[in-house]
């Protein structure tokens, strides 16, 4: 049973430059959330996709944005990058019907900006 | 004020000893709460979750809520070496869909 998989792993950009990071969710789950951990912090919550509809988003800029697919898989773009948004980038999906709050976390892309 | 606040550490415990990880939460409403253990370069992964004041244990976890305190804790007994990584604690967010994640505790197991 795959987990959550996302793409790529490391990937560095430059200033001004677009990104798009890919994410499989596990197996039989509907719900895929994003996450930025930026060095020696905690996840910060960005968005959460459901029905391929952003359900919440947390306090990040629109230069983030993302798509939820019929098959469940999620994109986040970042569009104007900016040095601050160098961090690992997690995505993390769930069953919404389960609804136990349980997280299943990818690997991460490692963003770098310079 | 910080939705979720642990002190950094880092905390070193030798091994065989309990190891003691504290966490702080803001929102007074908040129902379910979740401790993560992340390793050096890996992603998070859940180790325990506690909706009700008490404790909970699971193996050589235990979580404890003071919910009147808006204060969680973890336990580990026995502290093995393999249990050294950061503890990151969540509070699910009042809609659900949000987990609010403190900055973690580093936890080194002294063999």
């Amino acid at each position: 049973d795959a987990g959550v998989t996302q793409s790529p792993t490391h990937l560095i950009k430059t200033r001004g430059q677009q990104v798009t990071l890919r994410c499989s969710p596990k197996s039989g789950h509907d719900t895929v959330s994003w996450y930025q951990q930026a060095l020696g912090q905690g996840p910060q919550f960005i968005f959460q996709y459901y029905e391929e509809e952003e359900r919440q988003r947390g306090n990040f800029p629109d230069r983030f944005s993302g798509h939820q697919f019929p098959n469940y898989s999620s994109e986040l773009n970042v569009n104007a990058l900016l040095l601050g948004d160098s961090a690992l980038y997690l995505c993390a999906s769930s069953w919404d019907r389960l609804n136990t709050g349980e997280l299943f976390f990818g690997e991460g892309s490692r963003l770098t900006v310079l | 004020q910080k939705e979720v606040e642990q002190n950094s550490g880092p905390l070193s415990v030798p091994e065989g000893a309990i190891a003691s990880l504290n966490c702080t939460y803001s929102d007074r409403g908040s129902q379910s709460f979740f401790w993560y253990r992340q390793y050096s370069g890996k992603s998070p992964e859940l180790i325990m979750f506690i909706y009700s004041n008490g404790d909970k244990e699971d193996g050589r976890f235990t979580a404890q809520l003071n919910k009147a305190s808006q204060y969680v804790s973890l336990l580990i007994r026995d502290s093995q070496p393999s249990d050294s990584a950061t503890y990151l604690c969540a509070v699910r967010g009042w809609a659900g869909n949000q987990f609010y994640f403190g900055t973690g505790t580093s936890l080194t197991v002294i063999p």
